[in-house]
């Protein structure tokens, strides 16, 4: 079966475009995370869907950041306006259970590289 | 706030060797602790995790790790390096009440041949 899968896996991006990324991810998964990796860093959270609800926000940098999974399935990151301090790698990541999230295994998509020059 | 260190951004190993990363976390109740790794151009990979069953936790691949409490760490051995063990290693640390992730900030392994 397919993994995660992330879309695009590259963006260069001029600052103060606005861009989106994709996250596909596998099928029948409940619960659904994003976060950002800086270059030499660990990923840091960002976001947590619960199907289409998202239920933690609270590691989204601004405002200029917004996440949607509209259907419960596919989601969406969405970087308006965006700044050089923006250029990482944007991961996400899903899980097949609703309760103990965090006890179930995170399966991570390869990633978005995302360059704002 | 919890928090995760991993000692030495470079791991440097003799194939054959002992591997050895190190992590210990900061966390005010008992944690879940995981271990994941990351090869060249790919995602995020669970090698392991500790969920307050058994303090040795055997992974893939031939890795383990023991938690200790008394030392809050959960460092990740393997007997003997592979060349194909080269990649890099996160430790990963949180709450059940918490959805959330916290990393380490991650060590790369390196075996020489």
């Amino acid at each position: 079966g397919a993994g995660v899968s992330q879309s695009p896996r590259y963006k260069v991006a001029k600052r103060g475009q606005d861009v989106a990324l994709r996250c596909d991810p596998i099928s029948g998964h409940v619960s659904l995370f994003w976060y950002q990796q800086a270059l030499g860093q660990g990923p840091e959270f960002l976001t947590y869907f619960q199907n289409e609800a998202q239920l933690d926000k609270s590691g989204l940098p601004s405002d200029r950041f917004f996440a949607e999974r509209p259907e419960g399935s596919v989601s969406t990151l969405k970087i308006q306006r965006t700044q050089q301090e923006d250029s990482a790698v944007y991961l996400c990541a899903s899980s097949s259970q609703r309760a103990a999230p965090l006890r179930d295994t995170q399966y991570f998509g390869p990633g978005t590289r995302l360059t704002v020059l | 706030a919890q928090s995760v260190t991993q000692l030495g951004s470079h791991v440097s190993v003799s194939e054959g060797a002992l591997v050895l990363l190190r992590c210990n976390y900061s966390s005010s109740v008992p944690p879940y602790l995981f271990w994941y790794v990351q090869y060249p151009n790919q995602g995020l990979q669970l090698l392991l995790k500790y969920t307050s069953a058994a303090t040795l936790v055997k992974g893939i691949n031939g890795f383990e790790a023991e938690f200790k409490k008394s030392e809050t760490s959960f460092h990740l051995t393997k007997p003997s390096a592979h060349m194909s063990d080269a990649a890099e290693y996160f430790c990963a640390v949180s709450q059940d009440s918490n959805y959330q992730l916290i990393w380490g900030a991650g060590t790369k392994l390196i075996i020489k041949p």
